[in-house]
């Protein structure tokens, strides 16, 4: 089955600092791309960075990064130098072959001035 | 561009009525999606279409219809509601070109769905 696992529900960091947030997946599909997005208190959905299977280095966006071990099946996405702003929902996502696409449950995270 | 458009926003029902979600993009994209958002339990695939007059389950379909009118719209239907249908709806369009999986989803604003 395919799957999407974010084990942390809660996260909090310090301004300023980094925090690493957690995704693992499942799935038999050899071509698939990875995806996080950010869910504010506002409720949009708004995309953050892209990996896809086959890329070998590591996808960065500014303060976002994504580390992808293909092996594990794992792509956490690290949020460098925290922002007061940053606190929000954060969504790890999979799309598959035929274009669906499947979630994680999502981490909460919560940045302390 | 409005991007993805969703109504009604709020909607509340009670437990047997039906209704239908519309959604509809301008960004002539092939897939488009429905989920559902619940707290702790991200958000669910409810059906999707990778393009015009296909539709495929996902992973919570039960209790649900889609519609792919045309390559803009794509409407859900709830023909019985039920308390556990509660939710925030969201639909989202996807512009992945045949055998890539690179391009990310756009959301529509959301329906606050509420069955007494």
């Amino acid at each position: 089955a395919q799957k999407i696992t974010q084990t942390q529900p809660g996260m909090f960091v310090q301004e300023k600092e980094a925090v690493t947030l957690d995704c693992t997946y499942d799935t038999s599909d050899q071509s698939y791309g990875l995806f996080w997005y950010k869910q504010p208190s506002s409720g949009e959905m708004i995309f953050l960075i892209y990996q896809g299977s086959y890329d070998e280095q590591n996808a960065t966006e500014g303060r976002y990064s994504l580390n992808f071990q293909k092996a594990r099946k794992s792509a956490n996405l690290v949020i460098s130098a925290s922002q007061l702003g940053d606190s929000a929902m954060y969504f790890c996502a999979i799309t598959l072959k035929y274009d669906k696409v499947i979630f994680g449950p999502g981490t909460s995270l919560s940045v302390i001035p | 561009n409005a991007g993805v458009t969703q109504t009604p926003k709020f909607q509340v029902l009670k437990t047997g009525q039906s209704m239908t979600l519309q959604c509809a993009q301008d960004m002539n994209h092939n897939s488009m999606y429905w989920y559902r958002q619940d707290p702790g339990m991200g958000l669910r695939l409810i059906y999707y279409s990778a393009s015009e007059g296909t539709t495929d389950k996902g992973e919570v379909p039960n209790g649900y219809n889609v519609s792919r009118l045309n390559k803009r719209e794509f409407s859900l239907r709830l023909e019985s509601a039920a308390p556990s249908q509660t939710s925030v709806y969201f639909c989202a369009s996807s512009g992945n070109i045949p055998l890539t999986l690179n391009s990310p989803l756009h959301f529509g604003n959301g329906t606050r769905l509420t069955v007494t």
